[in-house]
């Protein structure tokens, strides 16, 4: 089994629409828990990170950890195209980060 | 700042060929690691190097081996490449080694093919 698992998508949704992705992991030893977004053709970017159980916003984006369940989630309000992309899930300890297989979503015009 | 290179973008290679993929960062990080990316299946971490002088396997070393030249440079050599080592592969470099760390930066990846 992964430590980490992700929604494997791809997800396509019309622009405007409510985006959730999800991911689940088993090691309580994660401390951070990020979100990336990769472009085609190029690098991870960070998006967004949290540290403890609870919401962080940050525009558009929502995200949620709930360390009792071992589930996170990014939300993303009002989708627009150029929100396309992969987003993937990461988890970090002792500095090493562990990454989600990545879910490819589509915000159509 | 350019952050984290990488050279070269991209390589052919026959089975049996070898090569060293460079990558260099100019943040002053400590860490730096290498990661392969395949269709479907996420980023996996070769090695990656805590600081300098050290370095450490990750999930999938075998074929692989890494210099950390120095602080700024950290090298992958594949000797013997076979079809499997055909991916893309992405540097990344941290600010901090060991248990704070989270934010890691990457660079434009290498795209290698071997046939």
């Amino acid at each position: 089994q992964k430590e980490v698992e992700q929604d494997p998508g791809p997800l396509s949704v019309p622009e405007g629409a409510i985006v959730s992705l999800n991911c689940t992991y088993s090691n309580s030893a994660f401390q951070y828990f990020m979100w990336y977004r990769q472009y085609s053709r190029k690098g991870p970017e960070l998006l967004m990170y949290t540290y403890s159980s609870g919401n962080k916003e940050d525009g558009r984006f929502t995200a949620q950890v709930d360390k009792s369940s071992k589930y996170i989630s990014l939300f993303i309000r009002d989708s627009q195209p150029s929100d396309s992309a992969t987003y993937l899930c990461a988890m970090t300890w002792a500095g090493k980060s562990t990454f989600g297989d990545g879910t490819t979503l589509t915000v159509k015009p | 700042n350019a952050g984290v290179t990488q050279t070269p973008k991209f390589q052919v290679l026959k089975t049996g060929q070898s090569m060293t993929l460079q990558c260099a960062q100019d943040m002053n990080h400590n860490s730096m690691y290498w990661y392969r990316q395949d269709p479907g299946m996420g980023l996996r971490l070769i090695y990656y190097s805590a600081s300098e002088g050290t370095t450490d396997k990750g999930e999938v070393p075998n074929g692989y081996n890494v210099s950390r030249l120095n602080k700024r440079e950290f090298s992958l050599r594949l000797e013997s490449a076979a079809p499997s080592q055909t991916s893309v592969y992405f540097c990344a470099s941290s600010d901090v080694g060991g248990i704070q760390s989270y934010e890691q930066y990457f660079g434009p990846g290498t795209r290698l093919t071997v046939t």
